[in-house]
């Protein structure tokens, strides 16, 4: 069964640094994975997925996380924090015939000015 | 364009009582997925629903079940509540029910257990 590890319940940069959160996964065939954001009170809103091809993903808001099979991650980054990015970051994993996700704890990211 | 809306948005039970939530897709979207997140944590997933049937369902107790109805709105229906059951209940609608494919998600149902 599929699963997701998040490296770090809290990660804090400076506004204007680089943003990474680390996921690493665990699937038994090749996975289809995503990112989604969630602020306060708020459901989850998709960053971006990868499913096959290309192994840098783009994303909105100036996300991108990259696949690398031999290391079963799949890191978010962004070269320039702003403020609005302070939220709750979640990885997510689903394979085969399934469309039921998995999910990992969650990042929650701060932003200092 | 009318995204995924949850009803209602916040709601207080007792120990014991029966709930139950709604949720209407996305429009063009098909396939109707429960999670249930807890206090800190990820998102669980409950089940999932496609031409009115319940396709997958996760480590949830048989208290926990559900409805699709002809035009892909569904309701989740959770009996003898317990404490633990307090948690933020999120849906989230599809275009089929194949893999890969991404949900996008409604704001969810905020349920107190008291």
């Amino acid at each position: 069964a599929q699963s997701v590890t998040q490296l770090g319940s809290h990660v804090s940069v400076s506004e204007g640094a680089l943003v990474l959160l680390r996921c690493n996964y665990s699937s038994s065939v090749p996975p289809y994975l995503f990112w989604y954001v969630q602020y306060p009170n708020q459901g989850l809103q998709l960053l971006l997925k990868y499913t096959t091809g290309a192994t840098l993903v783009k994303g909105i808001n100036g996300f991108e996380a990259e696949f690398k099979k031999s290391e079963t991650s799949f890191h978010l980054t962004k070269p320039s924090a702003h403020m609005s990015d302070a939220a709750e970051y979640f990885c997510a994993v689903s394979e085969g015939n399934n469309n039921d996700m998995r999910f990992g704890a969650g990042t929650r990211l701060t932003v200092k000015p | 364009d009318a995204g995924v809306t949850q009803s209602p948005t916040h709601l207080i039970k007792t120990r014991g009582q029966q709930v139950t939530l709604r949720c209407s897709p996305k429009s063009g979207h098909d396939t109707v997925s429960w999670y249930q997140q807890a206090l800190g944590q990820g998102p669980q997933f409950i089940f999932q629903y496609y031409e009115e049937e319940e396709r997958q369902r996760g480590n949830f107790p048989d208290r926990f079940s559900g409805h699709q109805f002809p035009n892909y709105s569904s309701e989740l229906n959770v009996n003898a509540l317990l404490l633990g059951d307090s948690a933020l209940y999120l849906c989230a609608s599809s275009l089929g029910s194949g893999p890969g494919q991404p949900q996008h998600f409604g704001d969810g149902t905020r349920l107190s257990i008291l």
